[in-house]
């Protein structure tokens, strides 16, 4: 397997502009957690899926920010309208479980730039 | 609410062991213990993790004190490629990977 896939690696856009960002997770896993880092903040769990099912998005910052997981092998993270306080790295990773006992993989990010 | 504690960075000369140390004094009866850490730019990579014995993979060696209140994950021959943050974090019945601040270790040639 290829690991967590994310794309765009990086993306710029201009304030009150959608943003999309995507995620294809690990065959199989049945968990997926979408985090922000910022250096003010560090990492912080905005939402996970359990099964496509959203089960907690209590980290979601605001209704600007959504998710969705249509299928297992695919989830997008949405900001409209965007602002420059949601420049960011946002990361995506899966997990076969969770609860303890297995590891989550993470994917290589985007780097989120709003200006 | 972080449920860790880890010092902000360490420094550890190339080749020797480096020994990270973690104090998690409320953890529960179902929760392990995890280790991650990140190189500069990259998503957070898994190390190992335990519950009450002490684990050693092809990266690393897990202590986890017989009261399971704190923990060290050493590394044993350190080298460059080692630095970053490594992130110590509890997991159990809730499905949540929260993470704290890490320790930001720093290997010295």
């Amino acid at each position: 397997d290829a690991g967590v896939i994310q794309s765009p690696r990086h993306e710029v856009t201009e304030m009150g502009q959608e943003v999309t960002l995507r995620c294809k997770p690990i065959s199989g896993h049945d968990y997926l957690f979408w985090y922000r880092q910022t250096m003010m903040r560090g990492l912080e769990l905005l939402i996970y899926f359990n099964n496509n099912v959203p089960i907690d998005d209590s980290g979601m910052p605001e209704d600007r920010f959504s998710a969705k997981m249509p299928n297992a092998s695919f989830s997008t993270l949405k900001i409209q309208p965007s602002e420059p306080r949601d420049s960011a790295v946002y990361f995506c990773a899966s997990s076969l479980t969770a609860g303890g006992g297995t590891e989550a993989f993470f994917g290589q990010g985007t780097r989120l730039t709003v200006v | 609410d972080a449920k860790t504690t880890q010092p902000p960075s360490m420094d550890c000369a190339e080749g020797r062991a480096a020994n990270l140390p973690c104090n998690h004094s409320t953890i529960s009866g179902n929760e392990y213990v995890y280790w991650y850490r990140q190189i500069h730019s990259q998503g957070p990579q898994y190390i190992i993790h335990g519950l009450k014995n002490n684990e050693t993979n092809e990266m690393a060696s897990l202590i986890i004190t017989e009261d399971r209140k704190s923990s060290t994950l050493i590394l044993p021959h350190a080298t460059l490629r080692d630095t970053a943050v490594y992130y110590c974090l509890l997991q159990g019945g809730n499905e949540k990977l929260t993470f704290g601040t890490g320790t930001r270790l720093t290997i010295i040639p």
